[in-house]
């Protein structure tokens, strides 16, 4: 299937671990982001890659370190985690070279719970 | 700067009617697109409809239209003849000029409760 798929679906872990988020997409996308949804249900940019470069970094911690190895994935590692890490993180990408009308095709989620 | 603004945070719509979602935005890019998604309680962002700021015509897809007010700087969802299935946050979102370093920013979405 056609799709962005993010592992793992849930992440359940302790304060001060450090934990990674996979993203892969086959839609021959390349610029891929990460989103954080938080518990009023908001969506924020974190980051995006196009081509395995960064383009935007939204003012994050840098205990947050998005990596591409190449255009149809992106990693998010996150060191030192705390509670307020705790959220849904979205993948997602948009097709190229189609300016402002490309949508965002969204990874399923991953729900992170930081106890 | 860019800005969406949803200012109902939740509906309650009785079955089969048509239900408005109210979005405003802000951006002084003329070049910009206007969507829609769709968050069900299983968690995943579903896109349902698009609409470019120098489209003439409201985009409709299905039982969802777009109506789009360029001088009131509005773009309200519309799902005619509503179903169980609607049940969802939405939520209204933008992007300005589609170029490499744009972002596409959302709203605070609308909870939308579909009653039997």
């Amino acid at each position: 299937d056609t799709a962005v798929s993010q592992t793992p679906k849930y992440l359940v872990t302790q304060m001060g671990n450090d934990k990674s988020i996979k993203c892969e997409q086959n839609l021959g996308h390349d610029t891929m982001y990460w989103y954080k949804q938080d518990s009023k249900k908001f969506l924020k940019i974190m980051f995006s890659y196009n081509n395995k470069e960064l383009i935007i970094n939204e003012t994050v911690p840098n205990r947050f370190s998005p990596k591409s190895p190449d255009k149809a994935h992106l990693n998010l590692h996150i060191n030192s985690l705390e509670l307020g890490d705790s959220a849904v993180y979205f993948c997602a990408s948009s097709p190229p070279d189609r300016g402002s009308k490309s949508p965002l095709h969204f990874g399923n989620g991953t729900r992170l719970t930081v106890t | 700067a860019q800005k969406i603004t949803q200012t109902q945070p939740g509906m309650f719509v009785q079955e089969k009617e048509a239900v408005t979602l109210d979005c405003t935005y802000d951006t002084s890019d003329p070049s910009y697109g206007l969507f829609w998604y769709k968050q069900p309680s299983s968690g995943e962002m579903i896109f349902l409809i698009y609409q470019g700021s120098y489209d003439q015509q409201n985009a409709t897809e299905g039982r969802y239209s777009l109506n789009f007010q360029k001088a009131r700087k509005s773009a309200n969802l519309v799902i005619s003849a509503s179903q169980l299935g609607d049940s969802a946050m939405y939520f209204c979102a933008m992007r300005e000029g589609g170029r490499r370093d744009d972002k596409i920013i959302f709203g605070k979405g609308t909870r939308l409760h579909i009653l039997p």
